[in-house]
Parts: structure tokens; sequence; C-alpha cells
């Protein structure tokens, strides 16, 4: 089945830096790959997602990139504002009959300092 | 536009007990997927109902159960619990089946005592 290991665990910066969290994912067959915001205590948001026909998307201040051959994706958060701060979990869904099913990473602890 | 709704919001049982969990998913989505979110595993997938039907199953015991009724309402069922089970289920509410945009609730914090 479908494996995403996400990187790096947790991630500090300072406010108006960038952060930058990567993932890579095992199943060829994937086609579609959501970012999820989760603050404490609250529910997962949809943040942004790309789909296999297109390398990059960008959304104000947040892009994600996929590089299908490498099986990566990446998510950038340019000028970042301690709002920010949140774990941010990468997803990839599964091939075949399990285009549904979405395999998610650990989550990556975002930590912005004003 | 409503989002999801999960009830109840909490949940207290003691082992071996049994627990059911509802989802309400958007207006006008067919498809309900199920989560389990602990802090040492993460967030993982548990069922999807598409038109009443399961489509896909994760990992789970059999004890792990769901179905879906004809308005896409949801609902899971954990028979026989155990200390472990304790986690955020989180539902998840897309338009349709496969590779679109999913939607969670606020989840259903349960603790197994």
């Amino acid at each position: 089945g479908e494996n995403v290991e996400q990187h790096p665990s947790t991630l500090s910066v300072q406010e108006g830096d960038s952060a930058v969290i990567k993932c890579t994912y095992s199943d060829s067959a994937s086609n579609y790959f959501p970012w999820y915001k989760q603050e404490l205590g609250k529910r997962p948001q949809l943040i942004i997602d790309i789909r296999s026909n297109v390398g990059e998307k960008k959304d104000q201040r947040i892009a994600v990139t996929l590089n299908k051959t490498a099986k990566h994706f990446s998510l950038h958060i340019t000028e970042t504002q301690p709002e920010d701060s949140a774990v941010y979990f990468c997803a990839a869904n599964s091939g075949g009959t399990s285009y549904g099913k979405l395999t998610f990473g650990q989550g990556t602890i975002l930590t912005v300092h004003p | 536009k409503a989002g999801v709704t999960q009830t109840p919001r909490y949940l207290i049982k003691t082992r071996g007990q049994q627990v059911t969990l509802s989802c309400s998913p958007i207006s006008g989505h067919r498809s309900v997927s199920w989560y389990q979110q602990t802090p040492g595993q993460g967030l993982q997938f548990l069922f999807e109902y598409f038109s009443e039907t399961q489509r896909n199953k994760g990992n789970f015991p059999g004890r792990f159960s769901g179905r879906q009724f004809s308005n896409s309402r949801s609902e899971m069922n954990v028979s026989t619990l155990e200390l472990g089970d304790s986690a955020l289920y989180l539902c998840a509410s897309s338009l349709q089946y496969m590779n679109t945009e999913a939607f969670f609730g606020q989840g259903t914090r349960l603790t197994v005592v």
C-alpha cells in the first residue's frame, strides 16, 4: 500500500522567513496530493492540493511542488506569520480502486516566532 | 452551506463496551471517509463509503465497522472497546468518490477507560 514520509517533524522559523516541508510517497499510481493545516484542538483544514498533471500550484503565500519521477512533493510557505503556527500534514491518495483513500504523513509542527 | 457535522463531540466509554459515532457530510457530498487520529500513529484511514457502499477499508480489526445511509450520513461503530481505541475520530466529506477534496469534521474524542 501507499507509504508517505514527511520531514521535518518540527520546524521553527522567524516571522517573515520561508518554511519548506517535504514529503515522499511510494505508490506510483497516486495522483492527488493535498496538504492540511491543523491548529491545536481543531479539525484538519485543506489549505492546498495538487494533482499529478501539474508540477506546481500557488495560492498567495503558499505553494506546492510535485516531482512525479522522484515521487516527492513539497509545501512552501513564504513570509511566514505567527498564525501559520500549526501542524501540517501531507497526504497522497492510493491508486487502483483505492483512489478515495488518503495516506497521511506524520505531520510537521511549524512554529513561527514573532 | 453547513460543514461536516460529527456527533457526539466527546465520549467516555469503558473497556468492552461498544460505541456509535455519527457524521453528516456537507450537503451534496456523497462520499464519507473515517480516520483515526492518535499522537503515536497520526492520521490513519479507517474506511470510505460512497452510495451506501464501502469502497475502501484500512488496516483495522473487524471491531471497527461503518455504514452509510441513503442521505449520505454515515455512522461508524466500534465494538468491544479497548484502551488503545482512545483517539480522535475524524470524518471527511467529499463531493464524489475518488480524487476529490476532502473536508473534515471537528471529530469525536473517544476516551476508553
